[in-house]
């Protein structure tokens, strides 16, 4: 059962246009939804999150956008950039027993070409 | 701040030996590290969460006995796979929780384990 639905798995993109990868989630416990780009055989990074008290958020290229009723959530890369290819994980994240348990989407191959 | 180290960043070990894998929050001390696990084109599955001083709760479906995690102090934390076997071959993630952080975690670089 995946908790955390993630698509497209992958995508191709022109320098400088808009990456958009989605993502949707059934727990309603759920209350931090992070974003990670991660670079072959490395770990991932963390780039930008949300809580679901706000619709969007924007740190520079990116933006996270939220729509808690339809529990859903994107992520946009503004201008892509060939240095922007990677895989990202959009994840969801709920307390348990004092920490975060966070779920992890299936992943999104992004590749920017020039 | 907040960097996580791991180490090594890659072994190869003969099956049925044992393999440890370090993970050490560099400049903050971290109540909890998480260990996951991550094959090819997939995304990173919870293999287990490790408090300092406890015993760690390993996810439905991992073997307590063959990946042997313990978590010393607030700043190391350590995955031993023991009598490794070619699908033990992944690539293994720890994750670290800063004391007193509410939300986000640091991850490591990773290690690639490969078994022969």
């Amino acid at each position: 059962q995946q908790q955390v639905k993630q698509s497209p798995q992958s995508l191709i993109v022109q320098k400088g246009g808009i990456s958009i990868i989605n993502c949707a989630y059934e727990n309603t416990a759920f209350d931090y939804f992070p974003w990670y780009q991660q670079f072959p055989g490395k770990g991932p990074a963390l780039l930008i999150a949300i809580r679901p008290d706000v619709s969007e958020k924007k740190e520079g290229r990116f933006t996270i956008s939220f729509n808690k009723s339809a529990k859903q959530f994107s992520l946009h890369i503004m201008d892509s950039q060939p240095g922007d290819s990677a895989t990202y994980f959009c994840a969801a994240a709920q307390n348990s027993g004092g920490y975060q348990k966070v779920t992890f989407g299936i992943g999104t191959k992004l590749q920017v070409i020039p | 701040g907040a960097v996580v180290s791991q180490h090594p960043s890659w072994v190869i070990c003969k099956s049925g030996t044992s393999v440890k894998i370090e993970c050490r929050s560099l400049d903050f001390q971290a109540t909890t590290m998480f260990w996951y696990r991550q094959f090819p084109k997939q995304s990173l599955m919870l293999m287990a969460t490790s408090n300092e001083g406890s015993k760690a709760t390993y996810e439905q479906g991992v073997e307590k006995d063959k990946f042997l995690i313990n978590h010393a102090s607030l700043t190391l934390s350590t995955l031993t796979v023991t009598s490794a076997h070619p699908e033990d071959s992944s690539f293994y993630i720890c994750s670290a929780r800063k004391v007193g952080a509410a939300y986000g975690y640091t991850f490591g670089s990773g290690t690639r384990l490969t078994v022969v």
